[in-house]
């Protein structure tokens, strides 16, 4: 599908709070799951994934929680920072040849 | 040195023309990818390619036409442009095995007029 009619979310964070972002994903067979950051002019960037048989992952900064049960993911990061706004997309893969489906995208907009 | 590079990074053309994009891989990845990003951001897949070998081909107009002479390398030719086809146009590449993320090249902003 196309975008048309769907709009970027947006969420502002005052910095050096959480932020959470949220993604609802559409397979509930999918075994593995990734969170890419994009800045302005530049191409998405891995940030962390996680796979089917964990619930939580933890990175530098940045957490992943998985709910299965309603398939849910969510991307938290820690004492946000000027450098974190971008535009996080999240990701979900099956299929034996990587079939990776991106989720529409979330625009974080860092306050100073 | 750059892990995936897209050449041309911006590109201009008239409607009908003819156009290609280049890719290349240093990473020793097996698999390459086209993704198009729409002026709301959505990024959707066009092609994959496993070892030269066309293995995901999306709805995509017959237009567009992806050659990969090796396992290092993925085009993108595209046919009598129109001006629907504006948007980024990005290569990522992979492993097929472990991990699956996948290393994103800097795009290529096409613009049909």
């Amino acid at each position: 599908g196309e975008s048309v009619g769907l709009h970027l979310p947006t969420l502002s964070v005052q910095e050096g709070d959480n932020s959470i972002i949220n993604c609802a994903y559409s397979n509930s067979a999918s075994d593995y799951f990734i969170w890419y950051k994009q800045e302005s002019g530049k191409g998405p960037q891995f940030i962390i994934d996680i796979r089917s048989n964990m619930d939580k992952r933890q990175g530098q900064r940045v957490t992943v929680l998985l709910n299965k049960t309603v398939k849910h993911l969510s991307l938290q990061i820690a004492a946000t920072q000027p450098g974190d706004s971008a535009v996080y997309f999240c990701a979900e893969n099956w299929g034996g040849y990587q079939k990776v489906t991106f989720g529409i995208g979330t625009k974080l907009q860092v306050i100073p | 040195d750059t892990a995936v590079s897209q050449t041309p990074k911006y590109l201009v053309t008239q409607m009908g023309n003819d156009k290609s994009i280049k890719c290349e891989q240093n990473l020793g990845h097996d698999t390459m990818y086209w993704y198009k990003q729409d002026s709301k951001k959505f990024l959707k897949i066009m092609f994959s390619y496993n070892n030269k070998e066309l293995i995901i081909n999306e709805t995509v107009p017959n237009r567009f036409s992806p050659k990969s002479p090796d396992k290092a390398h993925l085009n993108l030719h595209i046919n009598s442009l129109e001006l629907g086809d504006s948007a980024v146009y990005f290569c990522a590449s992979s492993q097929m095995t472990g991990n699956y993320g996948y290393t994103f090249g800097s795009g290529t902003r096409l613009t049909v007029v």
